[in-house]
Formats: structure tokens, sequence, C-alpha cells
């Protein structure tokens, strides 16, 4: 079974400084890896998905994610981030498990 | 497109009463999921169905029933409520099960 683990609950960042939200998985398997974004009282939407080539994944709003196979990990970044990024985000491998979310506070 | 929908938005219940919330997608998705949101623990899978046809349970079944009444449509039933549903419920589609998820707007559900 999969199960995925996102290392920060809560990130406070400043507008404009560079942020990473790290996210663990373990499986033995190959796996796709997706990262959606919650916007307040709003459903998910993806943010960017890596399903095969390139480890380097980019996605909406300027953020990416980078697949390391041998850390089992799969880290999103963004080098400058807005007011508008402050959300809640979540690390899901493919077979429906979620991880419990970091919500990303952007401060002015 | 619509997307996802579901309805209604927001429900109020009292404990022993029964509900279900509707979700319709209109992507021609496989794929169809309810999940429940609680502070603290993300989301977590109540049932799903890979294809239309078949449901499964997911990693929190107890309390519920789901109906996949046709490909556009997936059905959430509490047949007795009680405080612990009290939560926000989302529905999703994809195109095949472990493909990437889309989502509807969410049921905030209270139950007294």
């Amino acid at each position: 079974a999969q199960s995925v683990t996102q290392l920060d609950s809560q990130v406070p960042v400043f507008e404009e400084a560079p942020v990473e939200l790290r996210c663990n998985y373990s499986s033995s398997v190959s796996v796709y890896l997706f990262w959606y974004v919650q916007y307040p009282n709003q459903g998910l939407q993806l943010l960017l998905k890596y399903l095969s080539g390139s480890t380097l994944v980019k996605g909406i709003n300027g953020f990416e994610a980078e697949f390391n196979k041998s850390q089992t990990s799969f880290h999103l970044r963004k080098p400058s981030v807005h007011i508008s990024d402050t959300a809640e985000y979540f690390c899901a491998p493919a077979r429906l498990t979620f991880g419990e979310g970091t919500q990303l506070t952007v401060n002015p | 497109n619509a997307g996802v929908t579901q309805t209604p938005k927001f429900q109020v219940l009292k404990t022993g009463q029964s509900m279900t919330l509707q979700c319709a997608q209109d992507m021609n998705h496989n794929s169809m999921y309810w999940y429940r949101q609680d502070p603290g623990m993300g989301l977590r899978l109540i049932y799903y169905s890979a294809s239309e046809g078949t449901t499964d349970k997911g990693e929190v079944p107890n309390g519920y029933n789901v109906s996949r009444l046709n490909k556009r449509e997936f059905s959430l039933r509490l047949e007795s409520a009680a405080p612990s549903q009290t939560s926000v419920y989302f529905c999703a589609s994809s195109q095949r099960r472990g493909y990437e998820q889309y989502f509807g707007p969410g049921t905030r559900l209270t139950v007294t």
C-alpha cells in the first residue's frame, strides 16, 4: 500500500520569498504523482503532475516539483511567492492517497 | 463544461436523519470518488467507482452507501446521520483510476 507524508503542516513565508513544500511517499512500484491546491472554500485543483520522463515538472502559477526516486520525494517549489498563493497544498501519489496537506500562508 | 457539480452546497441534519449527496460530471470520465475533509486530516476516501457499474470501499466507508447511477452520476447516501459525519464532502472524477482528479466545489454538512 502507498502512503504519503507531507513534512510541514504549516509554512508561513513573506511575499516574494522562495518556498519549498515537502512530500515523501512510500512505494516500491512506479507511481504517478500529483500536487493539488485548495483555495479557501473551494475544491481541489491540479497544480502539476509527474507521470514519467523528466523529473522536473512545471505546473500552473509558477510552481514546479522534482521527482526523486531514490529519496521517494516529490517536493514542490516556487522561487517567488505571491499573496494569492496562500492556500492549502496536497501531495498525492496515485491510487487515491492524499497527504494531510500543507497550509502555505504568504504574508506581505 | 460545468466539470464536476455537487448538490447541495450546505446541509444541516439532525442525528438519525438520512440524506443523499448528488454528484455529476460532464467530462465522460470513467472513475468517480467521494471524499470527506476534516481539519488536520486531509482528504479521506469514502467510496469510489472505478467504472460504471462498480463501486468499492475506501478508507472510511462506515455509515455511507453509494450508487453509480450511470457514467455521469455518483451519489453518496447517509442512512442515519451521526455528529461524527459533520464534514466537508467532495466528489471527484478522473479519466481512469490513478489519473489526475477533478473536484467539485464540496458540500458542507453539519449533523447536530
